[in-house]
């Protein structure tokens, strides 16, 4: 069983939709959690960094951690056909990070 | 703020060949990773370096050397280039350890027939 799970998709929705993007893990030694997005044929890029349990909202995203679930959401508001891209999870006790292996979103017009 | 650079940006091999695929940042961090991904398999570690004058092997090392330049330079070596090492390889810093969020650079696209 891998330590972090992640559904690969595709997950397609319409534009202005409410996306729900989800990661499971098994390490409860993880303390930070972090989203990435990776355009196609492009490097992944951080877009959001949260410290343990809460919420933390940047514009039309918000990130979502319960440790005691060992689960972590990343919400999208108003979802536009440019947030058609792969979703990375990825954590850490502190040191390294641990990837899930990515959703991949495609929000059509 | 060119972040971290990576070079070649595509590469076809034949089996048996050698190549170093180079990165560099700017960013004055410490921390610097070699990641390879592939379809179904997510982003797998192959070696990563701590700090300057430290490598480690990570969690798909066999096949592969690296070298920590210096600060800013870390190159991953392919000795002897097989077919199951076409791959889209990442490196990616951080100032220390994973904390603040990796920056990756762009990727090599590497093929070898």
């Amino acid at each position: 069983q891998k330590e972090v799970e992640q559904d690969p998709g595709p997950l397609s929705v319409p534009e202005g939709a409410i996306v729900s993007l989800n990661c499971t893990y098994s390490n409860s030694a993880f303390q930070y959690f972090m989203w990435y997005r990776q355009y196609s044929r492009k490097g992944p890029e951080l877009l959001m960094y949260t410290y343990s349990s809460g919420n933390k909202e940047d514009g039309r995203f918000t990130a979502q951690v319960d440790k005691s679930s060992k689960y972590i959401s990343l919400f999208i508001r108003d979802s536009q056909p440019s947030d058609s891209a792969t979703y990375l999870c990825a954590m850490t006790p502190g040191n390294m990070l641990t990837f899930g292996g990515g959703t991949r979103l495609m929000v059509k017009p | 703020n060119a972040g971290v650079t990576q070079t070649p940006k595509f590469q076809v091999l034949k089996t048996g060949q050698s190549m170093t695929l180079q990165c560099a940042q700017d960013m004055n961090h410490n921390s610097m990773y070699w990641y390879r991904q592939d379809p179904g398999m997510g982003l797998r570690l192959i070696y990563y370096s701590a700090s300057e004058g430290t490598t480690d092997k990570g969690e798909v090392p066999n096949g592969y050397n690296v070298s920590r330049l210096n600060k800013r330079e870390f190159s991953l070596r392919l000795e002897s280039a097989a077919p199951s090492q076409t791959s889209v390889y990442f490196c990616a810093s951080v100032r220390t350890g994973g904390l603040g969020g990796y920056t990756f650079g762009s990727g090599t696209r590497l093929t070898v027939v």
